[in-house]
């Protein structure tokens, strides 16, 4: 089954501790993304990869680091965790009909979220 | 810079009735648009998609959405409301060639007997 996949689903953390969250994705993908889902802010990008060892800020980017290591894994981390990034976490990918950028008729495919609480 | 803009944050219908929700959009640029939808402790799920071919789009459902240049909107409908509509809806633009998502806000369905 195509799928992305997120983990863990939910973490509970204290502030400072260091912590990964996985994302993997079987669709051989080149795009890759982050999002955080906030009450009333919709989804805001954090960071993208456009391929394996090529990634770039989003909006949100401060805070957080990302790898692409291999075109199915995009790991965010979380270096010192602090309680203003408590939030919902998606990520997604797509595949790009052409060229090294991704088109915008490609569809995003979705994880199903991790649920992140800082204290 | 583009931006989205999701006009009512909360709508309620009676099951059986029209929705509707309603997106504004900017860019500087030839959008493309989608509409997402979110049910309970789900992911986002593809709804509709306008990529510059038809401007009425059809989605899955029984949702569509018009794209309206002169308006700069894309507005979501569906004739009749299902209980299993009620989620939050996401609209979202992108530059044509570009991957990277803008999203509105959301708009909570509610959905009554």
């Amino acid at each position: 089954e195509a799928q992305v996949t997120q983990n863990p689903r939910y973490l509970i953390t204290v502030t400072g501790k260091k912590l990964t969250v996985t994302c993997s994705q079987n669709m051989n993908h080149e795009y890759m993304s982050w999002y955080r889902q906030d009450p009333g802010l919709g989804l805001r990008q954090i960071y993208y990869s456009m391929n394996v060892e090529v990634t770039d800020k989003g909006d949100v980017p401060e805070g957080y680091k990302v790898s692409r290591k291999e075109k199915r894994n995009f790991p965010l981390i979380l270096e010192s965790p602090s309680p203003n990034q408590t939030s919902l976490y998606f990520c997604a990918s797509s595949f790009p009909l052409g060229g090294l950028a991704p088109t915008s008729t490609d569809t995003q495919y979705f994880g199903p979220g991790t649920r992140l609480t800082v204290l | 810079a583009q931006s989205v803009t999701q006009l009512d944050s909360h709508v309620s219908v009676s099951e059986g009735t029209p929705v509707l929700l309603r997106c504004n959009y900017s860019s500087s640029y030839s959008p493309s648009l989608f509409w997402y939808v979110q049910h309970p402790n789900k992911g986002l799920q593809l709804l509709l998609k306008y990529t510059s071919a038809a401007t009425l789009v059809k989605g899955i459902n029984g949702f569509e959405a018009e794209f309206k240049k002169s308006e700069t909107s894309f507005h979501l409908t569906k004739p009749s409301a299902h209980m299993s509509d009620a989620a939050e809806y996401f609209c979202v633009v992108t530059l044509r060639g570009w991957g990277k998502l803008q999203f509105g806000a959301g708009t909570q369905v509610v959905v009554t007997p």
